[in-house]
């Protein structure tokens, strides 16, 4: 089934650690999101890529970093991990400008 | 930055009544979503709205695009069991590269 795939699904990383959440589509999308979700905060948007070799912020970035070397993968990687990124991290895609995300099923992460 | 205010933020109602929540931003929008995401999922979208004044049905679903262009309602009739979930509304502006989203409103539903 097209879609897009998240891994982990879960993960307790300790605080200091590194980790990155991988995230693959499979529908040729150009565009790819990664948002978090928190409690009574909905979700905000940590960083975006408009197409494969461009990345760009969003409301939530510091902590975070991207990459996008093709069309189909877009990792997140915190680089040394602290309590307050304790979320669920979605990474979504759209074929067409601001319409009709696709999203993963989500990576739970708890930094203790 | 653009930014929705989702309302209510949570209901909890009985099987077999219909439900309204409603989005509203501090400006204009070009493009309406509702999304809805099931406990453990990734949200999911549910009716597309492009044009102001615009209602679209989804089964028990309708959804309208205000004819100001900063709001926009989700109605579901005769809820059941599986509507629970959250729903969040979406919104682009003109030229916007990226959906904005709502704070969501959490339905639960008493049998």
């Amino acid at each position: 089934t097209a879609g897009i795939t998240q891994a982990p699904t879960s993960q307790i990383l300790a605080a200091g650690r590194s980790m990155t959440l991988r995230c693959t589509q499979d529908m040729r999308h150009n565009a790819m999101y990664w948002y978090r979700q928190d409690l009574g905060l909905g979700l905000r948007l940590i960083h975006y890529s408009n197409t494969a070799g461009t990345t760009g912020k969003g409301e939530v970035p510091d902590g975070y970093s991207v990459s996008r070397a093709n069309t189909d993968d877009f990792p997140l990687t915190l680089a040394s991990a602290v309590p307050s990124q304790t979320s669920v991290y979605f990474c979504a895609s759209s074929g067409d400008r601001g319409y009709g995300y696709t999203f993963g099923s989500g990576t739970r992460l708890t930094v203790v | 930055g653009q930014q929705l205010n989702q309302s209510p933020q949570s209901m909890f109602i009985q099987e077999g009544e219909d439900v309204s929540m409603n989005c509203t931003s501090s400006s204009i929008f070009n493009t309406w979503l509702w999304y809805k995401q099931d406990p453990g999922e990734g949200p999911v979208l549910l009716i597309a709205l492009y044009k102001a004044g615009e209602l679209t049905s989804n089964g028990r679903l309708t959804a309208q695009f205000g004819t100001t262009r900063k709001d926009s309602f989700l109605n579901i009739s005769a809820s059941i069991p599986s509507d629970v979930g959250i729903y969040f509304c979406a919104g682009a502006g003109q030229g916007a590269q990226k959906l904005v989203f709502g704070q969501g409103t959490r339905l639960t539903i008493n049998p």
